[in-house]
């Protein structure tokens, strides 16, 4: 079974630049996350999809952090424009359900640097 | 939310068991008890999952206490590939499988 999948791998980018990254969850997986995890840190929840509706997003910077997960598959988060905290490996993750009985699987993470 | 409280760091030989730790005093009778684990360089990963009764899987084993306060994860025979943060997590109530990540256990395993 093929795992969840993010590109890129790796991203440098200026400050006030901008910066997409994609996520391929697990087929079938109605459930979708993404994380950030700065240096030394627990990933922290940023956003949680529930097929293609937003089940939380309390902690997205939404002035300048957006995702949607179009067709309740795939899905983009956008950072626009970036600041340096924003450095930080964002992983996306996807479960089969949101359900408490449901694992996480996490993919490889994409590392971002800020300059 | 339930806190947990696991020590920063601990260290272990190859090839013996590894008793980790984890404290949640405000834990409620819904709350499940989540353990991840995320090695060098990749995000984490599953390990296991418990309410009120032991778990083994073949990864490790979940042992709760009686009052649910504390648990323990335990890896039967350390490896060098055991050597990760662990994470223990309790979603928020109604929550589902919702993870706060906290900064969990450094487990270094010495060969």
């Amino acid at each position: 079974e093929a795992g969840v999948a993010q590109s890129p791998r790796y991203k440098i980018i200026e400050k006030r630049q901008s910066v997409a990254f994609w996520c391929n969850p697990i087929s079938g997986h109605a459930t979708l996350y993404w994380y950030q995890q700065i240096l030394g840190q627990g990933p922290k929840l940023l956003i949680q999809f529930q097929n293609n509706g937003v089940v939380d997003d309390s902690q997205l910077p939404k002035d300048r952090f957006s995702a949607e997960r179009l067709k309740g598959v795939d899905s983009t988060l956008k950072i626009q424009p970036a600041k340096l905290e924003d450095s930080a490996v964002y992983l996306c993750a996807s479960s089969y359900t949101s359900g408490a009985f449901y694992e996480q699987y996490f993919g490889p993470g994409t590392r971002l640097t800020v300059t | 939310d339930a806190k947990t409280t696991q020590p920063n760091s601990m260290e272990s030989n190859e090839e013996e068991p590894v008793h980790l730790p984890c404290n949640h005093s405000t834990i409620s009778g819904t709350d499940y008890i989540h353990w991840y684990r995320q090695l060098p360089s990749q995000g984490p990963e599953y390990v296991i999952h418990g309410l009120t009764s032991n778990v083994n899987n073949r990864m490790a084993s979940l042992a709760i206490a009686e009052d649910r306060k504390s648990s323990t994860l335990i890896l039967h025979r350390a490896t060098l590939r055991d050597a990760a943060v662990y994470y223990c997590i309790l979603p928020p109530p109604g929550a589902g499988n919702m993870l706060t990540f906290g900064g969990g256990t450094r487990l270094m395993v010495k060969p």
